[in-house]
């Protein structure tokens, strides 16, 4: 597509249930990186993705967080048992290469509040 | 590794007047640097990028930013402000050769009419 598409756009789960944000990236961009917003905060990197391959999962903050890509397309970041502290606005970019030279194009994100 | 200071949390201006947000960088070699800005409840945009082709770089809505090495600088101007410009923009090096890029607390321009 013409950019790069988060869905939902916003989402309100309850506290312990497990929630799906997906990412659809730019056709043809092979990086795809997942970032956190919290209010007050700065953006946090989770993941990336090259490819379907995820080499650095370095920031995802616990083990209820997992992201998987399929068809070196459709990314899609999990969080089981939802916690308070999750609410966030969820960033997804791509980038057509991965390298210190590429930009990200960013989603509008996901705006996901645990009640 | 590579870390970025904005030297300035909040800068506000009148509107057509010239904005100036600065950020130093640190590393010991040249960087790829970006500005990224996020309008209110939207998502974040990338202004410009410096690569090494070009010390002068010009982007997306009237913006530019000079690298100078000798003073570890990439500053970002813009010679009249708008209304539109209001917004939080980030200093953004890149991290290594994943591409993987590292966002601080940004800096928030107000702009006045």
């Amino acid at each position: 597509g013409a950019g790069v598409s988060q869905s939902p756009s916003n989402k309100v789960t309850e506290k312990g249930k497990d929630v799906e944000l997906r990412c659809d990236p730019i056709s043809g961009h092979t990086a795809l990186y997942w970032y956190r917003q919290s209010l007050g905060q700065g953006l946090e990197f989770l993941i990336y993705f090259q490819g379907n391959s995820a080499p650095d999962k370095s920031g995802l903050p616990s083990d209820r967080f997992s992201a998987e890509r399929t068809g070196g397309s459709v990314s899609t970041l999990t969080i089981q048992r939802t916690q308070q502290e999750d609410s966030a606005v969820y960033l997804c970019a791509s980038s057509l290469g991965y390298g210190p030279n590429y930009g990200y194009t960013f989603g509008s994100g996901t705006r996901l509040t645990v009640v | 590794a590579q870390s970025v200071t904005q030297l300035d949390s909040h800068v506000s201006v009148s509107e057509g007047t010239p904005v100036l947000l600065r950020c130093n960088y640190s590393s010991s070699y040249s960087p790829s640097l970006f500005w990224y800005v996020q309008h209110p409840n939207k998502g974040l945009q990338l202004l410009l990028k410096y690569t090494s082709a070009a010390t002068l770089v010009k982007g997306i809505n009237g913006f530019e930013a000079e690298f100078k090495k000798s003073e570890t600088s990439f500053h970002l101007t813009k010679p009249s402000a708008h209304m539109s410009d209001a917004a939080e923009y980030f200093c953004v090096p890149s991290t290594g050769n994943t591409g993987k890029l590292i966002f601080g607390q940004g800096t928030t321009l107000q702009v006045k009419p």
